[in-house]
C-alpha cells in the first residue's frame, strides 16, 4: 500500500546539523518532496530530488535518497531557530502526493 | 508573484450550518487540490482538479462533502451540514501544468465547527 513514515520529534542544538528521515513504499515515485511548515501557515516546498538522484544539495540543505532502501533524508546544516518547524516528506503516486505524519524539529539555542 | 489565495483564513461556525471555503490557485496553474489535515488524521487528500475538471474525489469523506472549480482561477469546498469532526485545518495547493507533483500550498483555512 501507499504509506509514507517519519519519525515524529527531533530535537538539536542551534548550530548542530540536523537529520530528517523517512521511508516510503512506492519505487515507482517518480519524484520524492520535503515540505517545511511553520505555525499556523501553510507547507511551504523547500526541496525535491527525482528519483534517479542519490543526492542533492541546495544551500543548507542536503537530500539523500537511498532507491533501495526506498530511505529519503533530509540534512540541515548549521541549524538555525527559525528552522523550527514541521517537515513533511511526500512521495508522488500517478499524480497524488502521498504526505509522512511530519517531523516536528525543535532547535534549541 | 500571489501565492495560493484562501479565504477565510478562519471560519467559527455552529454544527449544521453550511461552510464556504474558498481557493484562488497560482495563475497559470492547471491542477488544484484541497486537503485536510488534523492531529489525528494528518494531511489527507480530498479532491483534485486538473483544467477544471475533478479527476479524483475519492478522499471526500462523504456526501456532505462537495467541491467545485467552475473556472482557472476559483475552487470551493463546500460542506453541509457541517459537525464538530470536521473542524481541522484546509488547504488547498495548486501545481504547475505537466507538473502535477510540485504542489504549492495556500495558507489554510482554520475551521471549528461547534
Amino acid at each position: 500500500g501507499e504509506d509514507v513514515e517519519q519519525s515524529l520529534f527531533l530535537s538539536v542544538r542551534e548550530g548542530d546539523s540536523s537529520v530528517i528521515n523517512c521511508t516510503y513504499t512506492d519505487s515507482s515515485s517518480t519524484y520524492l518532496y520535503w515540505y517545511k511548515q511553520e505555525p499556523g501557515a501553510g507547507l511551504q516546498l523547500l526541496t525535491y530530488i527525482f528519483s534517479n538522484m542519490d543526492m542533492k544539495q541546495d544551500q543548507r540543505l542536503t537530500v539523500l535518497l537511498n532507491k533501495k532502501d526506498k530511505h529519503l533524508s533530509l540534512r540541515i546544516a548549521d541549524t538555525q531557530t527559525g528552522d523550527s518547524a514541521i517537515y513533511f516528506c511526500a512521495e508522488s503516486i500517478r499524480g497524488k502526493l502521498i504526505f509522512g505524519q511530519g517531523t516536528e524539529l525543535s532547535v534549541k539555542p | 508573484d500571489a501565492g495560493v489565495i484562501q479565504s477565510p483564513r478562519h471560519e467559527v461556525t455552529e454544527m449544521g450550518q453550511e461552510v464556504t471555503l474558498r481557493c484562488k490557485p497560482i495563475s497559470g496553474h492547471d491542477y488544484l487540490f484541497w486537503y485536510r489535515q488534523t492531529m489525528m488524521r494528518g494531511l489527507e487528500l480530498l479532491i483534485y482538479f486538473n483544467n477544471n475538471v475533478p479527476i479524483d474525489d475519492s478522499g471526500m469523506p462523504e456526501d456532505r462533502f462537495s467541491a467545485k472549480m467552475p473556472n482557472a482561477s476559483f475552487s470551493t469546498l463546500k460542506i453541509q451540514p457541517s459537525e464538530p469532526r470536521d473542524s481541522a485545518v484546509y488547504f488547498c495547493a495548486s501545481s504547475f501544468p505537466g507538473v502535477v507533483d510540485t504542489q504549492y500550498f495556500g495558507p489554510g483555512t482554520r475551521l471549528t465547527v461547534l
